[in-house]
């Protein structure tokens, strides 16, 4: 049962434009979410996270919204860059465990 | 910088093979863990660890074991290696539970 879901397992841009990557999850113990980056054969690094208490968060080019009521969460990148191509996953915890539950990620494609 | 370091970035093992993948962090962080990457699946927690000798099962621990001696090194052990194992593995520790996780670079592990 997958309990983050990324339901577009990809998405391509024009460069200078906005990407947005959706994550939706079905958990609503969940209250704390992230979204990592992943480039071919390297390990996934932290881009932003945004706790259940706020629904938007905010840091240079990559905005974070979440909508609680519709659980449902997304990654806004602007302006998008060549380098911004890579697979994104979120993941989510939960109050009651300890596990950082991930989603099964979008590639993004940001073309000149 | 924290950094989270796997001991190979690729191997090759048999079937039936007793296989060991180890991870050390260096930045004192309590938690470690290990999942597996698969492609549709997203990043799978297999086991992890919140204090030296302490270990949790994540989603999908069957066919794993873990060790934890020491606070900077994780160990990832295949028992018995199946063909099913052949994924990309991923160490990552955390200062705190339900905070970012700092990931290592990945073991590609194929079991022939």
């Amino acid at each position: 049962d997958q309990q983050v879901k990324q339901n577009s397992p990809s998405l391509s841009v024009q460069e200078g434009r906005i990407s947005i990557l959706n994550c939706d999850y079905t958990n609503s113990m969940f209250d704390y979410f992230l979204w990592y980056k992943k480039y071919p054969a390297e390990g996934p690094t932290f881009l932003i996270s945004i706790s259940s208490i706020k629904d938007k968060n905010e840091d240079g080019r990559f905005t974070v919204f979440l909508n609680k009521s519709a659980k449902h969460l997304s990654l806004h990148i602007v302006p998008s860059q060549p380098g911004d191509s890579a697979v994104y996953f979120c993941a989510a915890s939960a109050r009651n465990t300890d596990k950082l539950i991930f989603g099964t990620g979008t590639r993004l494609q940001v073309f000149p | 910088d924290v950094k989270v370091t796997q001991s190979s970035r690729y191997l090759v093992k048999r079937t039936g093979e007793k296989v060991f993948l180890e991870c050390v962090q260096d930045m004192d962080h309590e938690n470690m863990f290990w999942y597996r990457q698969d492609p549709g699946l997203g990043l799978r927690l297999i086991y992890f660890s919140y204090d030296v000798k302490m270990k949790e099962k994540g989603d999908i621990p069957e066919g794993y074991s873990v060790s934890r001696e020491k606070k900077e090194r994780f160990s990832l052990i295949l028992e018995s290696a199946s063909t099913n194992q052949t994924s990309m593995y991923l160490c990552a520790s955390s200062l705190k539970l339900r905070t970012e996780a700092f990931f290592g670079q990945g073991t590609r592990l194929t079991v022939v």
